[in-house]
């Protein structure tokens, strides 16, 4: 399968700082990515997408980065809240309909 | 909100049985997937369904591996012959259609074999 992988498996953070997590993907024929929130025991959430179009996009407290010369994701999530606690997932899609998924960082909010 | 839901949330199942998983896609979705996520590791692509067939399918779904979607509500995902490597939490998603859109994933099934 295409390697989308992460940098870091965790990533601890005070309450209120913002956080970045981060993603490398291998395929530059990729052009819809997608993040992912995970909770214990659920499934995976949207976050917040972005096509190959685009080199940012912002939703509801979290930006999301591309930048595809060096084929790297970012998610930035502002004011972190011990609510954001779980395991983030970038997604990307690259031909048909199948995403394929990093491996996931785990984010643990500190109160 | 609409959702994607599936059941049995937890299925305990003996080596050699065959399972039946079971998930009812948001309901104007036309596009259906399953994905495994064995414990602590990434989410991998299965099978996805479209015009009630297979469009695409990944190297672990193989022969043992069967989707059907029997009405108009329910996706099912059937496992002839469990073997305890297919030990995982199974979701099913949907997307309203074929690329550049969210997945919309179910709470998944917690499938052990024993």
């Amino acid at each position: 399968g295409e390697n989308v992988g992460l940098h870091l498996p965790t990533l601890s953070v005070q309450e209120g700082d913002n956080s970045i997590i981060n993603c490398a993907y291998s395929n530059s024929a990729s052009d819809y990515f997608i993040w992912y929130k995970q909770e214990s025991g659920k499934g995976p959430q949207f976050i917040i997408d972005i096509r190959s179009n685009m080199d940012k996009r912002q939703g509801q407290r979290v930006t999301v980065l591309l930048n595809k010369t060096v084929k790297h994701l970012s998610l930035q999530i502002a004011a972190t809240q011990p609510g954001d606690s779980a395991v983030y997932f970038c997604a990307e899609n690259l031909t048909g309909n199948q995403f394929y998924f990093g491996t996931g960082t785990s984010l643990t909010v500190i109160p | 909100e609409p959702e994607v839901t599936q059941t049995p949330s937890h299925q305990v199942t003996q080596m050699g049985q065959e399972v039946i998983l079971r998930c009812v896609p948001i309901s104007n979705h036309l596009y259906f997937y399953w994905y495994r996520q064995i414990l602590g590791q990434k989410v991998e692509f299965l099978v996805s369904f479209y015009n009630n067939e297979i469009s695409e399918k990944s190297e672990i779904f193989d022969d043992q591996f069967s989707v059907e979607r029997p009405d108009g509500s329910n996706f099912t995902l059937k496992i002839r012959s469990t073997k305890l490597e297919d030990s995982a939490m199974y979701f099913c998603a949907s997307t309203p259609r074929i690329r550049n859109t969210e997945a919309f994933f179910g709470q998944g099934t917690r499938l052990t074999v024993v």
